[in-house]
């Protein structure tokens, strides 16, 4: 296991398309977290599973955002009908127990709307 | 509420100087979690180190050392001897037990300058 995986690594889309990005995460890591960064900015928390539950979402996570992750395996976060303010760089991270481990980061999705 | 701040937008300094990144986070909890992660300009969050509220001995590991005071809710990190590879966007980052979830603060950008 090579660590947290995301896919794609770019996307652009023109404005008011659907998007969707995956992440794999550690295989035994249980915790599944969502941020989105911006440029300059620090990561700001989306969403977290804990195996398939999604246990919590931030108030950044508009109705347009989705978030699964079905097996509690890999996820899917979704855009629909996407803006140009969503364009950002998406991280996943997986931790094993929650914050009591470390959280391991992925390489993270850029996501262009133009 | 929690939050972390993180004063210092950008620092240079010339190889083989120590530098201290500064961090202040606020809680409600007795119980949290104080990181650090570097990111590189490949974009990949590092995790650096974890801490939980009831170990307030200071750590280093190496040129990093850390230095947590709860009196003055400070969690700063020191790089002695610095070297062109720290130069990076460094964040500091709190977890509070009850919701685990990682709020990071904005970060402090590194320049180390040959």
């Amino acid at each position: 296991d090579t660590g947290v995986s995301q896919d794609p690594r770019h996307k652009i889309t023109k404005r008011g398309q659907n998007v969707t990005f995956r992440c794999d995460p550690i295989s035994e890591h249980n915790r599944l977290y969502w941020y989105r960064q911006t440029l300059g900015q620090g990561p700001e928390f989306l969403t977290y599973f804990q195996n398939e539950a999604q246990l919590e979402k931030s108030r950044l996570l508009s109705d347009r955002f989705s978030a699964e992750r079905p097996k509690g395996s890999f996820s899917t976060l979704e855009i629909q009908r996407t803006e140009q303010g969503d364009s950002a760089m998406y991280l996943c991270a997986s931790s094993f127990q929650g914050t009591r481990a470390e959280a391991f980061f992925g390489q993270g999705t850029r996501l262009t709307v133009v | 509420a929690q939050k972390v701040t993180q004063a210092q937008t950008e620092i240079s300094v010339v190889e083989k100087e120590d530098v201290t990144l500064d961090c202040v986070y606020e809680t409600r909890d007795t119980t949290y979690y104080l990181f650090w992660y570097k990111q590189p300009p490949s974009g990949e969050l590092v995790f650096l180190i974890r801490r939980n509220s009831f170990d307030e001995q200071n750590e280093i590991s190496g040129r990093y050392s850390w230095n947590f005071q709860k009196s003055t809710s400070s969690f700063n990190f020191t790089i002695t001897a610095s070297q062109v590879v720290d130069s990076a966007v460094y964040f500091c980052a709190l977890s509070e037990v009850r919701d685990d979830k990682i709020i990071f603060g904005k970060g402090t950008r590194l320049h180390i300058l040959p």
